[in-house]
């Protein structure tokens, strides 16, 4: 049982444009959630977080929002660049990041110049 | 952002041998690491929680005396893949635990493809 989920495999965005990657999860306990970009073959790159007490976190080009009632988040990605194509994988965990990651299956991002 | 490295990155191996993967956190002191495992079109499962100076936990149907880990100082665990098997072909990623202000964040190997003939 998938206890998080990314339900879109790909996602195809026009270069300038808001990428909004989505994700939800089934175990409320969780606490912790983390989005990674990754490449084939080469480990995931730490992008942002966001911590259950919060509802958004913003780091440059990257926003998170948080909707604990909905047990869902998302990433935008504004606006969106030729290097931001990759595979994203939406992550959570209990204790402030302490325990291992529950990983979703990841979306492929496109950018279409 | 943090620095975590992995060696070897590919390792080619005869099935029955047994293989060592070292994970380094460069810039920090990690005082856990943990082993993922990815296969092919699928998502990162986690292996095992590695802490300084204790045994590593396993995540269930991981069989612990086939995928040894030692966490021997805070900026070095090992994985051995002992009596390797076909089967056992995957990409295995490290990660280390950096605390922060209030919560820890996870940084990345770039991973160790395993080829096992």
């Amino acid at each position: 049982d998938q206890q998080v989920k990314q339900n879109s495999p790909s996602l195809s965005v026009q270069e300038g444009r808001i990428s909004i990657l989505n994700c939800d999860y089934t175990n409320s306990m969780f606490d912790y959630f983390l989005w990674y970009k990754k490449y084939p073959a080469e480990g995931p790159t730490f992008l942002i977080s966001i911590s259950s007490i919060k509802d958004k976190n913003e780091d440059g080009r990257f926003t998170v929002f948080l909707n604990k009632s909905a047990k869902h988040l998302s990433l935008h990605i504004v606006p969106s660049q030729p290097g931001d194509s990759a595979v994203y994988f939406c992550a959570a965990s209990f204790g402030g990041g302490a325990d291992g990651l529950t990983f979703g299956k990841g979306t492929h991002l496109i950018i279409q110049p | 952002g943090a620095v975590v490295s992995q060696h070897p990155s590919r390792v080619i191996c005869k099935s029955g041998t047994s293989v060592k993967i070292e994970c380094r956190s460069l810039d920090f002191q990690a005082t856990t690491m943990f082993w993922y495992r990815q296969f092919p079109k699928k998502s990162l499962m986690l292996m095992a929680t590695s802490n300084e100076g204790s045994k590593a936990t396993y995540e269930q149907g991981v069989e612990k005396d086939k995928f040894l880990i030692n966490h021997a100082s805070l900026t070095l665990s090992t994985l051995t893949v002992t009596s390797a098997h076909p089967e056992d072909s995957s990409f295995y990623i490290c990660s280390a635990s950096r605390r922060g202000a209030h919560q820890e964040t996870q940084y990345f190997g770039p991973g160790t493809r395993l080829l096992v003939l």
